[in-house]
């Protein structure tokens, strides 16, 4: 089965830092990863996914994410953060191949300090 | 632009009385989802239509109906709401399942219930 695991449910960081939120998965096959973030009374927004190719994937408003098959993680990072990056961050994983649909991880708020 | 649009935005109802969120779509997909989410949890699948193809859940409530007349429309009926249906409620497309395609959601329909 699979499954998604973002261990953190906070993550502060000053504003101008680098910050990572953490995302790790659990599938049988080669997986299908994504990252959306969700700001408040909104949907979730696509950010950047991982299909296939190299691992560091570059998305939205200067994130990106690095697909590490050993480790099984697809962790969220930007060099620099913004206060508006302030949101609710979700890792979602699907199984090539595969009719599954999508499933989601907890969600990590990220909180951005001035 | 193509996209999903999810009306309204929010819905308040009675204890008890039927309502019907609706969603629809520019962008053709085959492929339409409903998620609740609650309190910045993790969006839980109810359901979802692949063309016209009907796909439960198995925890789904009974409570929970849905409708896809045509592949632009697609609606949520809640038969009987209680005050644990209070929700966002997602609408998402994709073009398919199981590939690398991810998700396009809608901006949710907050639903209170009084």
């Amino acid at each position: 089965a699979q499954s998604v695991a973002q261990p953190e449910d906070q993550v502060n960081v000053a504003e101008g830092n680098p910050l990572t939120v953490k995302c790790t998965y659990s599938v049988s096959g080669n997986p299908y990863l994504f990252w959306y973030v969700q700001y408040p009374n909104r949907g979730l927004q696509f950010l950047l996914k991982y299909i296939t190719g190299d691992n560091l994937v570059k998305g939205s408003y200067g994130f990106e994410a690095e697909f590490n098959k050993s480790q099984t993680s697809f962790h969220l990072k930007k060099p620099s953060a913004l206060v508006s990056d302030s949101a609710l961050y979700f890792c979602a994983v699907r199984e090539m191949n595969r009719d599954d649909k999508i499933i989601f991880g907890k969600g990590t708020r990220l909180h951005i300090l001035p | 632009d193509a996209m999903v649009i999810q009306n309204p935005r929010y819905q308040v109802t009675q204890f008890g009385k039927p309502v019907t969120l609706s969603c629809s779509q520019t962008l053709n997909h085959n492929v339409m989802y409903w998620y609740q989410q609650k309190s910045s949890q993790a969006p839980k699948l109810l359901f979802h239509y692949y063309d016209k193809d009907f796909n439960n859940e198995a925890d789904t409530p009974d409570n929970f109906q849905s409708r896809r007349p045509n592949t632009s429309f697609c609606f949520l009926d809640i038969r009987s709401p209680g005050l644990g249906d209070a929700a966002m409620y997602l609408c998402a497309t994709s073009r398919a399942r199981g590939q690398g395609d991810g998700y396009t959601f809608g901006s949710g329909t907050r639903l209170t219930v009084v």
